[in-house]
């Protein structure tokens, strides 16, 4: 069963507008971390934001917020005011306990594009 | 700076052919990752190491063999190659303490003709 969740293989978004970006996760364990990356056309995978399972505010980071909705077991990226080099594909990460440590699972990306 | 590094960046090779990738991370953590991110950008755990012990290690073909000689390296060997191992190959290092948050390499293209 799909762990990590994301139904949006592409996303278009006008500059200077707003885009939310879908993911729901699937676990049993109380204890788990939230993440989105991002990997530009350059091919590196860079560390936007993270949440926690126990956190009790949406984290954010400058103009990423994660929309956490808990119950429904989803952990949405919103992206405020699209720049162009928002354009990338994205992937929702879940942090799980794993013998020894822990265990990170991907989703299989979003890839969006922003349009001047 | 390089918090990752991964070398080589690119490489090209026939199959049946043995090549090794090395990764070094200068961030302190203890534990280190290798990803495949295949043609569709699906990324999936090969293995992961902590404190050089082998935690995780996901149904990957025995010619693939990872090696930790201390806490900042973690390297891959593969044997025999084959076409269908071209991909794109990351490692990763992260903190078991705190959020766990991943810090990636620029990636090694594996190229198998």
């Amino acid at each position: 069963a799909q762990k990590i969740t994301q139904t949006q293989p592409g996303m278009f978004v006008q500059e200077k507008e707003a885009v939310t970006l879908d993911c729901t996760y699937d676990t049993s364990d109380p204890s788990y971390g939230l993440f989105w990356y991002k990997q530009p056309s350059s091919g590196e995978m860079i560390f936007l934001i993270y949440q926690g399972s126990y956190d009790q505010q949406n984290a954010t980071e400058g103009r990423y917020s994660l929309n956490f909705q808990k119950a429904r077991k989803s952990a949405n990226l919103v992206i405020s005011a699209s720049q162009l080099g928002d354009s990338a594909m994205y992937f929702c990460a879940m942090r799980e306990p794993y013998t020894g440590g822990f265990k990170t699972i991907f989703g299989a990306g979003t890839r969006l594009f922003v349009k001047a | 700076d390089t918090a990752v590094s991964q070398t080589p960046k690119y490489l090209v090779t026939q199959m049946g052919n043995d090549k090794s990738i090395k990764c070094e991370q200068n961030l302190g953590h203890d534990t280190m990752y290798w990803y495949k991110q295949d043609s569709k950008k699906f990324l999936k755990i090969m293995f992961s190491y902590n404190n050089k012990e082998l935690i995780i290690n996901e149904t990957v073909p025995n010619r693939f063999s990872p090696k930790s000689p201390d806490k900042a390296h973690l390297n891959l060997h593969i044997n025999s190659l084959e076409l269908g191992d071209s991909a794109v190959y990351f490692c990763a290092s992260s903190q078991t303490s705190g959020n766990n948050e991943q810090f990636f390499g620029p990636g090694t293209r594996l190229t198998v003709l």
